[in-house]
């Protein structure tokens, strides 16, 4: 079974829309941590926020915010007012604690298109 | 700046041919991670080391080997054995303490077979 789940694999809107990227996410562990990783066309992937699994405040960074519910396991991302340089896949990942290792479980992610 | 770097960006296998794939990172990280990523499909991990001369297969390190000689480098080849090789490589490193530390990643190499 799919640890972390990105049921949307594309999504595309016009400048200035909000939109919201969800995640799903599944584990047995008390204790762990939720990422969300932009990778834009250059292809690395860049961090852009963590939540550990005892912290369920949202939380908004400028346009971008993130809503994690424990109850339905899910970590949903949203931009708001998206821009074209939004462009990107996007990706959420779970990571537990492993024999004192963190794997990290990738979603398959979302790429998101932005239009003019 | 710190960073990880990843070369070359592209690269061309024949067959039969082995492979390696740089990365070397200055940011005093002990963990290192080799990830394959497939159109439309998430990041799969070949091979991780938490400390210099020690490495653990990942999930699909068959076809695949590593190093990790000194704390900064860990090079990844692509053996003969890997039938499927075509495919974006992406190394990352992390603090390698505890479950909470994001990964940071490098530029990517994407492999292709000529």
């Amino acid at each position: 079974a799919q640890k972390v789940t990105q049921a949307q694999t594309e999504i595309s809107v016009v400048e200035k829309e909000d939109v919201t990227l969800d995640c799903v996410y599944e584990t047995r562990d008390t204790t762990y941590y939720l990422f969300w990783y932009k990778q834009p066309p250059s292809g690395e992937l860049v961090f852009l926020i963590r939540r550990n699994s005892f912290d369920e405040q949202n939380e908004i960074s400028g346009r971008y915010s993130w809503n994690f519910q424990k109850s339905t396991s899910s970590f949903n991302f949203t931009i708001t007012a998206s821009q074209v340089v939004d462009s990107a896949v996007y990706f959420c990942a779970l990571s537990e604690a492993l024999y004192n290792f963190n794997k990290f479980y990738f979603g398959s992610g979302t790429k998101l298109n932005v239009k003019p | 700046d710190g960073g990880i770097t990843q070369s070359p960006k592209y690269l061309f296998r024949k067959e039969g041919q082995n492979v390696t794939l740089s990365c070397e990172q200055n940011l005093n990280h002990d963990a290192m991670y080799w990830y394959r990523q497939d159109p439309g499909q998430g990041l799969r991990l070949i091979y991780y080391s938490q400390i210099v001369n020690d490495f653990q297969k990942g999930d699909i390190a068959e076809g695949y080997s590593v190093s990790r000689e000194k704390k900064e480098s860990f090079p990844l080849t692509v053996t003969s054995a890997q039938k499927n090789p075509t495919a974006f490589y992406l190394c990352a490193s992390n603090e390698g303490r505890g479950s909470n530390q994001p990964q940071h990643f490098g530029d990517g190499t994407r492999l292709s077979i000529l």
